[in-house]
């Protein structure tokens, strides 16, 4: 069993480059979430979807894309990276619509230089 | 003002130590309070979980919740060295109506030394 699995575990992008932070979790979770975590900074929420096809605006969602084409996977689309996107990207599942209990993935460490 | 205030430490104890790591917060509107654990380079994974005011413990760990002075704690007694990580703060207004929108602390890096 898994969990919640990133890739890639590190990236570095030119400003104005595009990518998209991979997701999948096996838990059959209906609840995802994308957060970000900046250098001695709490987690942000970036987007979270609550099933398959249905997706909603976190906290800091701007200059970001996210799609939920299944229940397992949710990424996470950057377009025209920029510096201020430098950060750690952490993609989480939940079983229901309870939010105590998040399972974390390992993480994406992104610099965009 | 920040919504949820942590020291970021970092903090260093010996092994055996009886450690306190606390969070404020600004909102009293916050009903569900969780204590995160991350271990370097990893993901945050759930270490406590406590609704409203009180106590909770669980092992070596006790979480305490005083809503009237808007201020958590999380106890670690006889700490060991594994203890050693980062831990966060986090809470939020309602369990269900904001699906995982979780407030968070900036974190304390705690480091237990043999």
């Amino acid at each position: 069993n898994a969990g919640v699995t990133q890739t890639p575990k590190f990236r570095i992008l030119k400003i104005g480059q595009s990518m998209t932070l991979q997701c999948t979790q096996d838990m059959n979770h209906n609840y995802m979430y994308w957060y970000r975590q900046d250098p001695g900074m709490g987690l942000k929420l970036i987007y979270y979807s609550v099933g398959a096809g249905i997706t909603d605006k976190g906290e800091v969602p701007n200059g970001y894309n996210v799609s939920r084409s299944t229940t397992e996977d949710f990424p996470l689309r950057l377009e025209l990276a920029a510096p201020s996107q430098t950060s750690v990207y952490f993609c989480a599942s939940s079983a229901g619509a309870t939010n105590e209990k998040l399972f974390f993935g390992s993480g994406t460490q992104l610099s965009v230089l | 003002q920040k919504e949820v205030e942590q020291d970021p430490g970092p903090l260093s104890v010996p092994e055996g130590a009886i450690v306190s790591l606390n969070c404020t917060y600004s909102n009293s509107a916050f009903q569900y309070f969780m204590w995160y654990r991350q271990y370097s380079r990893k993901g945050p994974e759930l270490l406590m979980y406590t609704y409203s005011s009180g106590n909770k413990e669980d092992g070596r760990f006790t979480a305490q919740v005083d809503k009237s002075s808007k201020y958590i704690s999380l106890f670690i007694r006889d700490s060991q060295p594994s203890d050693s990580a980062t831990y966060l703060c986090a809470m939020s207004f309602d369990r269900g109506s904001t699906l995982g929108r979780l407030y968070f602390g900036r974190g304390t890096q705690l480091t237990v030394w043999p």
